[in-house]
């Protein structure tokens, strides 16, 4: 039982190249989220999932898609990545809405 | 936007200490969770407290939470090196999805 696994762990990107960030979860979990945390900034809501094939925008979904194909995976995609998504990226999943989320180890993602 | 603020945004203790955390948040909230953070890794759940509790103990974490004044606390007694991270509050929202809120966190360090 992994948990949530996020790959990859680093990434350099340059201005304008694309990406997709995967995350999975052993856990038959219905609720995924992703999250970007910046520094002084805490975490921040990308986009989340309630389920197999629905996704939802978060706070600050701009710039980014996401797609859940399969209930234990969570894709967070970068069409054309710009400076201002240098950050880290967490990926999380839970049972239920009102339920303790658990979190994977982040991908650092630089954007030059 | 942020719905928990923290306070302090900086602790040092000694070890043995207790240290003690606040977060403060803006509107109603159904539950208020606790997680924590070591340096370069994902969070990790703590606690939870509902909003018709007022204390919690788990372990060596005392939470309180007082939805009059929007505000919980978090203390952990008799403070390790070990616990030293950056502990956020969370709060849920109030769509169906109950997506959580960080906080910006406060960063312990426990000084041996």
């Amino acid at each position: 039982n992994a948990g949530v696994t996020q790959t990859p762990k680093f990434r350099v990107l340059k201005t304008g190249q694309s990406m997709t960030l995967l995350c999975a979860q052993d856990m038959n979990h219905e609720y995924m989220y992703w999250y970007r945390q910046d520094p002084g900034m805490g975490l921040r809501l990308i986009h989340y999932s309630v389920g197999e094939g629905t996704t939802a925008k978060g706070e600050v979904p701009d710039g980014y898609n996401v797609s859940r194909l399969k209930k234990q995976n969570f894709l967070l995609g970068l069409e054309s990545a710009a400076p201002s998504q240098t950050s880290v990226y967490f990926c999380a999943s839970s049972p239920k809405g009102d339920r303790p989320l658990g979190f994977g180890q982040g991908t650092r993602l630089t954007v030059v | 936007s942020q719905q928990g603020e923290e306070d302090p945004q900086a602790l040092s203790i000694q070890e043995g200490e207790n240290a003690t955390m606040n977060c403060s948040y803006k509107t109603s909230i159904n539950n208020l969770q606790w997680y924590r953070q070591n340096s370069g890794r994902g969070l990790v759940h703590l606690i939870l407290i509902r909003s018709n509790e007022r204390e919690k103990h788990s372990g060596r974490l005392r939470v309180t939470l007082d939805t009059s004044k929007k505000s919980s606390s978090l203390l952990i007694t008799a403070s390790r090196a070990a616990d030293t991270a950056s502990y956020f509050c969370a709060t849920d929202g109030s769509g169906s999805a109950r997506q959580l809120t960080f906080g910006s966190g406060t960063q312990l360090t426990v000084l041996p």
